[in-house]
């Protein structure tokens, strides 16, 4: 069964400080990986989109690994800002039918 | 460009009540998308429509139906509202279904029935 699953399911970590996100997913055939960012009582907002030929992709403080052979990705959050808190979404894209598998999302709070 | 709206933002209903969730989009996308949100859970897709006057079924249909009468227009439709239904409900619009499928979303409907 196709499955994107992220962990933490949830992080606090203070202003200023590093922080990275994990992402597996079983989605076969693959065709992308996204990363989106959703703001309380927002909808979600794209950050990245990597293809099986794309190792690592930046946006700003945000970088997006993806190791297919694992079926791997992270995000990376540099010097974060309290604009940062927000839910961090991983989606895969199935290449068959470009169906999006949406993972539960991680939860992150970022204190001054 | 508003870019991608819903109307309302806010609704409760009593079970057994209908209502429709209203979807517009600005940016002449070929794709729309309704999508189901839960606590806990990630997006699932309702319904979808790859063009004006086409629709799909997604992962979780039951007891919602659309119409996409005019290509910016992306209509909800829900007959007989049950508890469970209750979730926030997003619109997504895109350009094509291919690879790089960019979906952008409007700010989502909160939907509660009793």
């Amino acid at each position: 069964k196709n499955q994107v699953e992220q962990s933490p399911q949830s992080l606090i970590i203070l202003e200023g400080k590093n922080c990275t996100l994990q992402c597996n997913y079983t989605v076969s055939p693959f065709s992308n990986l996204r990363w989106y960012k959703q703001d309380t009582g927002r909808g979600p907002v794209s950050l990245t989109i990597m293809t099986f030929s794309e190792n690592t992709k930046s946006n700003g403080r945000y970088t997006a690994t993806l190791d297919a052979d694992t079926k791997q990705s992270s995000l990376h959050i540099t010097a974060s800002q309290l604009s940062d808190s927000a839910s961090y979404i991983c989606v895969v894209s199935e290449r068959s039918n470009y169906q999006l598998i949406w993972g539960a999302g991680t939860k992150l709070i970022i204190k001054p | 460009n508003a870019g991608v709206t819903q109307t309302p933002k806010f609704r409760v209903l009593k079970t057994g009540q209908s209502m429709t969730l209203l979807c517009a989009q600005d940016m002449n996308h070929e794709y729309m998308y309704w999508y189901r949100q839960d606590p806990g859970m990630g997006l699932r897709l309702i319904h979808y429509s790859v063009g004006e006057g086409t629709t799909a079924k997604g992962e979780v249909p039951d007891g919602y139906n659309v119409s996409r009468l005019k290509k910016q227009n992306f209509l909800l439709g829900l007959e007989s509202a049950a508890p469970s239904q209750t979730s926030v409900y997003f619109c997504a619009s895109g350009l094509t279904g291919s690879t790089y499928n960019e979906q952008f979303f409007g700010p989502g409907t909160r939907l509660t029935v009793l």
